[in-house]
């Protein structure tokens, strides 16, 4: 079964600079990665999703795969004190479409 | 469009008893998820159904744990004999369909307390 770690478990930043969020994956196979948002006692919201190395922007959310080295990235550009949230990495292979997820990492945005 | 309606929003069971969760796909999708998220563990893959039929259970607990879809608009959890241990928020899933790129769809999740 796909296993996804995410790091750090937390991370707090300033208002404006950049927060860098990792995940890494277990399965080669894998093409299909999304990252979520999840705000505290809210459901999750989709940020990104990225299914080819490279990176892959949506607003302030860009995405960089390397399958290579089983690593997709979150880049969050400028974050405001409104992007404190539990941000969740997942991943599967197109073939099988079941969504496996890291445990997440907590990010704090201070003023 | 409503998106996926999980029912209730909160539940309180005593140990022992039984906990059915109801989850009400978007209409027209045909995969349906179970997932479980506690602080420990994360979100945990259940259980998915695709066009009504059960197709992986693989994260299921082997025990007390069931679930259903017996019509394409509603899907049910059912444990049996609740334990303190289960308390968590069970979120259900729908996508268009299992093998495309569709974005998957969660509902706000019901959250289970176990006394």
């Amino acid at each position: 079964q796909q296993k996804v770690q995410q790091s750090p478990e937390s991370l707090t930043v300033s208002e404006g600079a950049m927060a860098s969020l990792n995940c890494t994956f277990s399965d080669r196979s894998s093409d299909n990665f999304r990252w979520y948002r999840q705000h505290s006692g809210k459901g999750l919201e989709v940020l990104v999703s990225i299914f080819s190395d490279g990176e892959k922007e949506e607003g302030s959310f860009t995405a960089h795969l390397n399958r290579a080295s089983l690593h997709v990235f979150l880049h969050i550009r400028e974050p405001q004190p409104s992007d404190s949230a539990l941000y969740l990495c997942a991943v599967s292979a197109s073939n099988y479409n079941v969504l496996y997820f890291g445990s997440g990492t907590k990010l704090t945005v201070e003023p | 469009n409503a998106g996926v309606i999980q029912t209730p929003r909160h539940k309180v069971t005593g140990k022992g008893q039984e906990a059915t969760l109801w989850c009400e796909p978007i209409s027209g999708h045909s995969a349906v998820f179970w997932y479980r998220q506690t602080i420990v563990q994360g979100l945990e893959f259940l259980t998915y159904f695709r066009n009504q039929a059960p197709i992986d259970d693989s994260g299921m607990p082997k025990e007390r744990f069931s679930a259903q879809m017996p019509n394409q608009s509603h899907s049910t959890l059912k444990i049996q004999s609740t334990q303190p241990q289960d308390s968590a928020v069970y979120l259900c899933a729908s996508s268009l369909d299992m093998f495309s790129n569709e974005r998957l769809f969660f509902g706000h999740g019901t959250k289970l307390s176990v006394l």
